[in-house]
């Protein structure tokens, strides 16, 4: 069975630019959650949907939205891109919407804004 | 607020002894607990969750974890250590009282030496 696949695998921006990162969970799960992974960090929370709904929201900025399609898959989208934007964006899926669950997450999309 | 700390940067370990790597908490209520694992240049794999009953956890690859509700800790254990488990740990709590999200702690690099 596939895995948590995200694209792209690595993106240059300039500052200013806007993002797309996109996320296709394990098939059958209906839950996706974000997160932004900084160098030498833990991975801080940014968006959790399930059934399409926002489900949750870490302290990120206005600039960060996301939204979840019928298939379950996901795009966390970025404006206004800043230097510190840069880093390992994680995608996970889980099979339900409990906190309990565990997450699967993919490999990751490490963006480089300049 | 919640939070977690992994005190230790770095632990290392001679191939064949055990380990051990420190996770402790802080959570208004009570706690899910979490140990995820990431390899380079990969996303997070799951080892093992504690959410209610027994408080020694076993999990994925040997490992296994004790909640110590008294000390507030979730430490992760093996009892003899392969050069394969060299890798970046993560201990992740979430308050299961509230609507709170998922805290993951800095990281404690494991490195295992022939």
């Amino acid at each position: 069975d596939a895995g948590v696949t995200q694209s792209p695998t690595h993106l240059i921006k300039t500052r200013g630019q806007h993002v797309t990162l996109r996320c296709s969970p394990i098939s059958g799960h209906k839950s996706v959650s974000w997160y932004q992974q900084v160098l030498g960090q833990g991975p801080q929370f940014i968006f959790q949907y399930y059934e399409k709904e926002e489900r949750g929201r870490g302290n990120f900025p206005d600039r960060f939205s996301a939204r979840q399609f019928p298939n379950y898959s996901s795009e966390l989208n970025v404006n206004a891109l800043l230097l510190g934007d840069s880093a390992l964006y994680l995608c996970a899926s889980s099979s339900g919407a409990s906190d309990s669950y565990e997450q699967y997450f993919g490999p990751g999309t490490r963006l480089t804004v300049t | 607020a919640q939070s977690v700390a992994q005190p230790e940067d770095q632990v290392n370990v001679a191939e064949g002894n055990p380990l051990t790597v420190k996770c402790t908490y802080s959570v208004s209520g009570n706690p899910y607990l979490f140990w995820y694992v990431q390899y380079p240049n990969r996303g997070l794999q799951f080892l093992l969750k504690y959410i209610t009953g027994d408080n020694l956890v076993k999990g994925s690859y040997g490992f296994e974890a004790e909640f110590n509700k008294s000390q507030t800790s979730f430490h992760l254990k093996k009892p003899s250590a392969l050069v394969s488990d060299s890798a970046l740990y993560f201990c992740a709590v979430r308050d299961r009282s509230s609507a709170s999200k998922i805290i993951f702690g800095s990281g404690t690099r494991l490195s295992i030496r022939p």
